[in-house]
């Protein structure tokens, strides 16, 4: 069955950067896209970009150009995005989903809490 | 950028009464629209793709319908786990590949 399994959760300073895992069992990692989605406490969701698993093409949601970075690790099926200089509005739950379209399987969630 | 907005922003209802959801985009999205449903604490989960069909496992009382920029989530006839936020998203066209959610509809039972 797939599955994607996230990191853990993380707590940094301001300024600082977090990398999150994504590790995908259970179909041809290259041949679906993984996209990132981040959920601020209370609020909506908000899409924040995809990465093809197959060629690493990305495209990343405007509000976060320059300080997002996706990339994948074919030999482990593993997705990461790094999101860099945090700020408290950073603070979200993290999801990564397989994306064949729409996003068809989502991960657990990581909870990154930037806090002083 | 689209902007999907969601209607209402939540909806009080009871077990069994059908539930209508709107979701109308800021300029025509083809039908390129999915909505998804979350339970607190839990991850989204695909509900309905291309505005009108249903994702693996999702039971028959869910329905999708619209096209250009108007598109409804329909429950036929609710269960006490219906109760839950929902979320329509939208995929542009138009490279590069993006993607924009609306801002959710709460179900609460009344």
């Amino acid at each position: 069955q797939v599955q994607l399994v996230q990191s853990g959760a993380e707590v940094k300073k301001p300024g600082a950067s977090v990398k999150v895992s994504c590790k995908a069992s259970g179909y041809t990692f290259t041949s679906y896209g993984i996209s990132w989605v981040r959920q601020a406490p209370g609020q909506g969701l908000e899409w924040m970009g995809w990465i093809s698993a197959y060629n690493g093409n990305t495209n990343y949601a405007q509000k976060l150009q320059g300080r997002v970075t996706m990339t994948t690790d074919t030999s482990t099926s593993t997705a990461y995005m790094e999101l860099r200089s945090l700020r408290s509005d950073d603070t979200a739950v993290y999801y990564c989903a397989r994306k064949t379209g729409p996003f068809d399987y989502w991960g657990q969630g990581t909870l990154v809490t930037v806090s002083s | 950028e689209i902007v999907l907005t969601q209607s209402p922003a939540t909806l009080s209802l009871s077990p069994g009464e059908r539930a209508t959801l709107s979701c109308r985009a800021s300029q025509s999205v083809s039908s390129y629209l999915a909505w998804y449903q979350q339970k607190p604490g839990q991850a989204p989960r695909l509900l309905i793709y291309d505005a009108s069909n249903r994702a693996t496992g999702i039971p028959a009382r869910f329905s999708g319908s619209g096209s250009g920029t108007d598109f409804t989530l329909t429950i036929s006839s609710l269960e006490p786990e219906d109760f839950a936020v929902y979320y329509c998203q939208q995929r542009s066209n138009w490279p590069p590949e993006m993607y924009t959610f609306g801002q959710g509809t709460k179900l609460e039972i009344k």
